[in-house]
């Protein structure tokens, strides 16, 4: 069975850099899309980008520059930075997997972690 | 951005009663294969979503057969034949066709 667990530190500062790891137990990170979403207090879920296995990203321009996505397959961890957060960054983040058809079009996101709340604030 | 609207935004049901929500999307989520990309989830109070239907219609692994997807191109309806205590939580449904990935704002169903 496929488990994925967010783990970072709950409290970061405004301007400073936001880090999350996302350990994936249970199977690879071989052939899948690596996510993560979000969500603000009492707010709906935003996509904020993906890892392929092979290391290829795709972000949501909403983030412009301040996100980066990376995966380390030896550790079976994909992970994400953020930078120059400020407290509308405050949310649950949560990691995904997802897979792709023949068509190389992302079918469903079937896996999910628990969700990590992360607090920006002075 | 394909711009998500469900509707409506909070439904109270009785047990046993059945229940449906719609979504439609801005642009077409119809591919030329013939699968429409539009996914169904459930985030019950304090966890995370849970995937319930994919490609528009599909049931994932798991999900009881009283939940089903239909519709194509921009209009889209998930229903529930018949409603459950455990199925209280927020709906969405998300679009996978283009990025970047969108979603509805969410369906709040409440048992009476």
């Amino acid at each position: 069975q496929v488990q994925l667990k967010e783990s970072g530190p709950g409290l970061v500062k405004p301007s400073e850099t936001l880090s999350l790891i996302c350990t994936v137990s249970g199977g690879s990170l071989n052939r899948y899309y690596w996510t993560w979403f979000r969500q603000a207090p009492g707010k709906g879920l935003e996509w904020i980008g993906y890892v392929y296995s092979s290391g290829s990203t795709n972000y949501n321009p909403s983030f412009k520059s301040r996100v980066s996505l990376s995966r380390d397959t030896s550790k079976n961890q994909f992970s994400l930075v953020m930078t120059s957060v400020t407290p509308a960054d405050t949310a649950v983040y949560f990691c995904a997997r997802a897979h792709a058809d023949n068509y190389n079009i992302l079918v469903a996101f079937d896996h999910w972690g628990q969700g990590s709340l992360v607090l920006v604030s002075s | 951005d394909v711009v998500m609207t469900q509707s409506p935004l909070s439904l109270a049901v009785t047990p046993g009663e059945p229940a449906s929500i719609s979504c439609r999307s801005s642009q077409r989520l119809l591919f030329g294969n013939g699968y429409n990309y539009l996914n169904w989830y459930l985030q019950k109070p304090g966890q995370s979503p849970q995937l319930l239907i994919y490609l528009g219609s599909t049931r994932a692994s798991g999900v009881p057969d009283r939940f089903s997807g239909s519709g194509s191109d921009t209009d889209f309806t998930l229903t529930i034949s018949r409603v459950e205590a455990e199925d209280l939580g927020v709906y969405y449904c998300l679009q996978t066709l283009r990025t970047p990935y969108t979603l509805g704002q969410g369906t709040k169903l409440q048992i009476k």
